[in-house]
């Protein structure tokens, strides 16, 4: 399986707050993406990256910010967090381009209250 | 916009039952077709690639196929085992996204 760890795994938060979520990769992977999941709604992708300090925008970024300053780590920010933001939060990685084959992380829940 | 629709929402079958999950895509230019499996509380866990039309793919009792607008994946005589959610996406030729679909939960009865 390859190395991939997100922190927190778990985390309680109020309106207002900022919340930084970390994405740490061990297999030098140059992809990397972060997912909210939700009910009904599946997996939609927030932020992307394809290599250091290259990131673009996906389907659902507004509110999210993203910043890659090594190759290993990766790390979401809500800059104020809303209570539209409660989700399971999933990053994940790949070296191969075209394969698609995405390594997940465990997942992060975050409630906002 | 890329796009991928998935059907049925969720799908209950008998062991042995054998059936079919369905995803339809829109995309720019397709780059690949890909299937993965999630298990509740789990990160996905990636099946296949398919890349063009007439592509198949198997695994132990799953098979994949592409068409030029949707793919199937067929569970041939299921298990208990193969409960989860099936999920489909997409990657285009614009960028280096990767779109999911809302994704199949399927449900085998012993």
């Amino acid at each position: 399986d390859a190395g991939i760890t997100q922190s927190p795994r778990h985390k309680v938060t109020e309106t207002g707050t900022p919340v930084t979520l970390r994405c740490h990769q061990t297999e030098n992977h140059r992809y990397m993406y972060w997912y909210r999941q939700d009910p009904g709604h599946g997996l939609r992708l927030i932020h992307y990256s394809y290599g250091v300090k290259d990131t673009d925008k996906g389907e659902v970024s507004d509110g999210y910010s993203v910043s890659r300053s090594k190759t290993e780590d990766f790390l979401l920010t809500l800059e104020s967090a809303t209570s539209s933001q409660t989700s399971v939060y999933f990053c994940a990685s790949t070296g191969e381009r075209d394969t698609g084959e995405l390594f997940f992380g465990e997942g992060s829940r975050l409630t906002v209250l | 916009e890329d796009q991928v629709t998935q059907s049925p929402e969720a799908l209950r079958l008998q062991e042995g039952e054998s059936s079919s999950l369905n995803c339809s895509y829109t995309v720019s230019g397709l780059r690949g077709l890909f299937w993965y499996r999630q298990d509740p509380g789990k990160g996905p866990e990636f099946l296949f690639t398919l890349y063009s039309a007439g592509e198949e793919k198997e695994k132990e009792r799953l098979k994949a196929t592409l068409t030029k607008k949707e793919s199937f994946l067929h569970i041939t005589a299921p298990k208990p085992e193969d409960s989860a959610t099936y999920l489909c996406a997409v990657r285009g030729n614009r960028d280096d996204k990767i779109i999911f679909g809302k994704g199949t939960r399927l449900h085998i009865l012993p």
